[in-house]
């Protein structure tokens, strides 16, 4: 059975703190993994890998896929309370054509 | 360039009635795919069309229902619905050639009451 899991479910951090959230998966027919955000409403597209070792960044955010060892990271630099949201990890299974979602991690920063 | 819309974006039904969600994908997208989205389950695929063929349906019962006309619009329709079936109903567009980003709508706020 496809599982994507997500580590840990939860974070509350301060302002300015750095985050780290994983997603591991056992997916068959690996396409891509993507990873949202989601603040109360639709997920919004924060990025998409398919190759391993290959960093995607955009402004505080960046993450990295290993296809070896099954994981994924998203990493988020000097927090914002902004920042405060659902994030979801998802794997495209191919054959398929469909997403399958971790739980999501809620991440709260305060002020 | 406009994103994925979806109407309605909050309705109330009673048990036993039935409802139809539309969504227009991004422009130049075939594919459109739906997901439900509850508290205890997450997201949930229900199903995916592309170029107006259903290709896959997830593990929903037979009262989920969907179609894809040909300029790539698609509704779903809940039969006979359940309290259970309380849930936000995402739907989502992309190039359809499979390592593609997937945008989601803003999806529509479904209560059986």
């Amino acid at each position: 059975e496809d599982k994507v899991v997500q580590s840990p479910l939860s974070l509350v951090v301060h302002e300015g703190d750095t985050v780290t959230l994983n997603c591991s998966y056992e997916v068959t027919n690996f396409r891509s993994l993507l990873w949202y955000k989601q603040e109360k409403k639709a997920p919004t597209f924060l990025f998409m890998l398919t190759s391993s070792g290959i960093e995607k960044k955009s402004g505080r955010l960046s993450s990295i896929l290993d296809k070896k060892e099954l994981f994924s990271i998203l990493n988020i630099t000097a927090t914002q309370t902004g920042d405060s949201a659902v994030y979801l990890c998802a794997v495209f299974r191919g054959g398929s054509e469909k997403l399958v979602f971790g739980k999501g991690m809620k991440l709260t920063v305060n002020p | 360039k406009a994103g994925v819309t979806q109407t309605p974006r909050y309705l109330i039904k009673t048990r036993g009635q039935q409802v139809t969600l539309s969504c227009s994908p991004i422009s130049g997208h075939r594919s459109v795919s739906w997901y439900q989205q509850t508290p205890g389950q997450g997201l949930q695929f229900l199903f995916e069309y592309f170029s107006e063929t259903q290709r896959n349906k997830g593990n929903f019962p037979g009262r989920f229902s969907g179609r894809q006309f040909s300029n790539s619009r698609s509704e779903m329709n809940v039969s006979t619905l359940e309290l259970g079936d309380s849930a936000l109903y995402l739907c989502a567009s992309s190039l359809g050639g499979g390592a593609d980003t997937i945008y989601f709508g803003e999806g529509s706020w479904l209560t059986v009451v």
